[in-house]
């Protein structure tokens, strides 16, 4: 999987949004752009993903650059539980063996301040 | 809802120990996964499972087994548990290969395990 670049922290103000950014200028045609969150002593969970169009679900949207080089997951008004660390992953179109697992970055550390 | 359940949160074991991590799915997926999580090195995966019995190496497998006798349960056992296997484990699970770049991985809530 191609890789990505996400600033290591941000922060933002309660009941604010926030645009996470993603950098990913390698992605190929096929990659999909997924995005998890891992709050404090949790496991990972599924945020959102997209291909080319920008995409709303319950938790966020996902807005994709016109040329897919770059990415931003937002939260509409930030709450202090989301309050996470925010991973951007790119998945190819065939993934086989090992592949199948998830690779995760650095990822940027949010930040909510009451 | 979903879940993937961890038979513990926290455990502190021994050197030379063997430890059982235990990992429940239901939602009756086919592929499971075991990964470590360690502060600057992300998540790195030990192991991973498609199918009953059925077993794959990952990125870091030495020093781990796993087990996969139902389908709902996919065990990491630590033959001889040492100081460097201290780390977060966490578990997940995912359907069957559709077409991966869509495809949504489940996560437990992870077992902080302490080898002392």
């Amino acid at each position: 999987d191609a890789k990505t670049t996400q600033p290591n922290s941000m922060e933002s103000n309660e009941e604010e949004p926030v645009h996470l950014p993603c950098n990913h200028s390698t992605i190929s045609g096929t990659d999909y752009i997924h995005w998890y969150r891992q709050l404090p002593s949790q496991g990972p969970e599924y945020v959102i993903h997209g291909l080319t169009s920008n995409v709303n679900n319950r938790m966020a949207s996902l807005a994709i650059a016109e040329d897919r080089k770059s990415s931003t997951l937002i939260l509409h008004r930030a709450t202090l539980r989301d309050a996470a660390v925010y991973y951007c992953i790119l998945r190819a179109l065939i993934s086989s063996g090992s592949a199948r697992q998830l690779t995760f970055g650095s990822g940027t550390q949010l930040t909510v301040l009451p | 809802d979903v879940k993937v359940t961890q038979s513990s949160r926290y455990l502190v074991k021994r050197t030379g120990e063997k430890v059982f991590l235990e990992c429940v799915q239901d939602m009756d997926h086919e592929n499971m996964f075991w990964y470590r999580q360690d502060p600057g090195l992300g998540l790195r995966l030990i192991y991973f499972s498609y199918d009953v019995k059925m077993k794959e190496k990952g990125d870091i497998p030495e020093g781990y087994s796993v087990s996969r006798e139902k389908k709902e349960r996919f065990s990491l056992i630590l033959e001889s548990a040492s100081t460097n296997q201290t780390s977060m484990y966490l578990c997940a699970s995912r359907a069957r290969d559709r077409i991966p770049s869509t495809d949504t991985q489940y996560f437990g809530p992870g077992t902080r395990l302490t080898v002392l």
